[in-house]
């Protein structure tokens, strides 16, 4: 089945350790976007790749970001963990353009903990 | 800014019952809208869509129309189970410039059997 992977689906960091987390599709969408989600609250748009353009969000910190090698995979990079930064990411996709469907396909998610 | 507003939660029903959770936002123009589900542990999920004004979305017995009179998307299901259990966003695609999803804060829904 087409799909959104994320691995791993739990990390667990030291504060200021860098990390990186991995997201996958089978879907062939030009677009991938990741959210950062904390308890009980909606995802947060951090940033999203347009085919190989990166967009940015005027609110996302400096310590957080992206890379896109190829069209399947994505890549969060947080570079110096801290205790704020415990959430859930989301990684999702989408097909964009005329023959879009616009819809967002979201992957299960990694969970981050910050010791 | 675009902005969606959902009924605060969270919601508590027993099995069987008739689900409303409401949904309004506010947009430039007519811009497609969504309700995602996320289950404990898990991503979100595209339950049903709208694209246009008077659009029904349904899915697994929830409903939603695009009411572009009220502003209103509201998600509807007429008996509910104890697997409906989860949170459910209301959200909106921006029409102009960076075309991107506008969530509300989501429903916490419990289902009691």
């Amino acid at each position: 089945d087409a799909m959104v992977i994320q691995n791993p689906r739990y990390q667990v960091t030291q504060f200021g350790k860098p990390v990186t987390l991995s997201c996958s599709q089978t879907l062939n969408h030009n677009v991938m976007y990741w959210y950062q989600q904390k308890s009980s609250q909606a995802p947060k748009l951090l940033f999203h790749y347009y085919d190989k353009d990166f967009n940015n969000e005027a609110d996302t910190p400096d310590n957080f970001q992206s890379r896109r090698p190829n069209t399947s995979f994505c890549f969060l990079d947080i570079r110096s963990p801290g205790l704020g930064d415990a959430a859930m990411y989301l990684c999702a996709t989408s097909r964009d353009g005329l023959a879009g469907t616009h819809e967002q396909f979201f992957g299960p998610g990694t969970r981050l903990t910050v010791l | 800014g675009d902005s969606v507003t959902q009924m605060e939660g969270p919601v508590t029903l027993s099995e069987e019952a008739f689900l409303t959770i409401n949904c309004t936002y506010t947009a430039t123009g007519y811009p497609s809208l969504f309700w995602y589900v996320q289950y404990p542990g898990e991503g979100l999920q595209l339950l049903l869509k709208a694209t246009k004004a008077d659009d029904k979305g349904s899915n697994k017995g929830f409903e939603a129309t695009y009411r572009k009179e009220t502003t209103s998307f509201h998600l509807e299901k007429g008996s509910v189970q104890v697997s409906d259990s989860a949170v459910y966003f209301c959200a909106l695609r921006t029409i102009q410039g960076a075309q991107k999803l506008v969530f509300g804060q989501g429903t916490r829904l419990t289902i009691n059997p």
